[in-house]
Formats: structure tokens, C-alpha cells, sequence
């Protein structure tokens, strides 16, 4: 079965330090990993997906299947990025495209 | 441009009363729809899934059910609230066999 897993409840770092946010899967095949954000009073939205390769507002995220991990890192924090993340977990085929699978959110604060 | 609608934003409801919230999406068709509930510490949980007119999936059994009555239209309703059905409630769509999901505002539903 599929599960994503978020260790950390709550984040807290100091500005410019580096961020890294965990997440953690499983799954029995070839998932595509994302990762959203949620901003105060603000929507859920996407921050970045593996497939993409990108960067987006200086946040990174790798895919490593050995150890089954899509962790969330940024070299130097901002305070803007205080918000809500959330790993999530689909699949590629069957009855799990297109449906996805979250881990339970990090609350990333970035103190002054 | 494609935008999805919740409404209401907030609900205050006593227990035992009905429940009927809405979302639309604007700008596409036959889009995936999606209910999901976030809790605090919880995260979001999948309460139900569409991928056409009349056709629901449920995640979890629960005092909840959901209906789509037009292509872009998605509604959760429950005959009797219970104290356990507050909490936050997105809306999500996404273009089908595409795993990217764009969400709703959300409703805050409230019973006491």
C-alpha cells in the first residue's frame, strides 16, 4: 500500500539557515513524488514535482529510491517560507493515477 | 484560465443538522474531482474521488457521501452531522491521467 510519511510535526529555523524537510514513502512501483505548499490564508498549492527537475523559490527535492526518500532542502531560509508543506505520493498507472497520497504536513517557521 | 469554486467559506452547523457544500470548476471539462478533509496534525485525508458524471469513489467510510450532478460540479452532504465531521474540507480538480491537482479555498465546517 501506498503511504507517505512527514516526520517532523514542526520546523522551526532561524533566517538564511538551511531548511530540509523530510518525507519518506512507499510504494510498490514507479511513483511521482510532489511537493505542495500552504501559505497563511493562502490555497494549496504546487511547489515542485521529482519529474521536473527544478528549482522553485530556491527549494530543491530529489528523488532517492534507495532510500525512498523525496526530502524538501533550501541552502538559506527565508521568511517568506513559513508555511505548510506537504509531501504527496502518486502513482503512474491503474488505480492510483491521478489520485493523490499525502503525509500528514511540516509547519516550516523561519524566525528573524 | 481554469478556477474552482468552494462556498460555502465557513459553516457553523449543530449536530445532528444536514450538510450540502459545493465546488465548481470553471474553464475546463471533464475534469477529476476530489474531496478531501484536513485536520490538524492529520493532514489531508481523500474522502472521495470522481472521474466522471455520476461516478464517486470513497476513501474511508464515514458519515459523509458525495454526488456530482454535472460535469463540473462536485457536492459533499451528509444526512446527520456528527462533532467528528469538523474540520477543513478542499476541493480539488485535475486534468484526467494527470497527477497535478489544483485546489479550492476550502470550507471551514464547524459542528457543535
Amino acid at each position: 500500500a501506498q503511504r507517505v510519511t512527514q516526520p517532523e510535526k514542526l520546523l522551526s529555523v532561524f533566517k538564511g539557515a538551511p531548511v530540509e524537510l523530510k518525507c519518506n514513502y512507499s510504494y510498490s512501483g514507479s511513483p511521482e513524488l510532489f511537493w505542495y505548499v500552504q501559505y497563511s490564508r493562502q490555497r494549496l498549492q504546487l511547489l515542485l514535482r521529482h519529474i521536473s527537475r527544478e528549482s522553485i523559490k530556491g527549494f530543491t527535492a530529489d528523488l532517492n529510491k534507495g532510500e525512498t526518500s523525496f526530502h524538501l532542502k533550501k541552502p538559506f531560509a527565508q521568511e517568506e517560507d513559513s508555511a505548510m508543506y506537504y509531501c504527496a505520493l502518486s502513482g503512474r498507472r491503474g488505480s492510483t493515477l491521478g489520485r493523490l497520497y499525502f503525509g500528514r504536513g511540516t509547519q516550516l517557521t523561519v524566525w528573524p | 484560465s481554469q478556477t474552482i469554486h468552494q462556498w460555502p467559506a465557513t459553516l457553523v452547523q449543530p449536530v445532528g443538522s444536514p450538510l450540502s457544500l459545493e465546488c465548481t470548476v470553471e474553464g475546463t471539462s471533464n475534469p477529476n474531482l476530489y474531496w478531501y478533509r484536513q485536520a490538524a496534525g492529520r493532514g489531508l485525508q481523500l474522502l472521495f474521488y470522481s472521474v466522471g458524471i455520476g461516478q464517486i469513489s470513497s476513501e474511508v467510510p464515514q458519515n459523509l457521501s458525495a454526488s456530482r450532478p454535472q460535469d463540473r460540479q462536485f457536492i459533499l452532504s451528509s444526512k446527520k452531522l456528527l462533532l467528528s465531521d469538523s474540520g477543513f474540507y478542499l476541493c480539488a480538480w485535475s486534468a484526467a491521467l494527470v497527477n497535478e491537482q489544483f485546489f479550492g479555498p476550502g470550507t471551514r465546517l464547524t459542528v457543535l
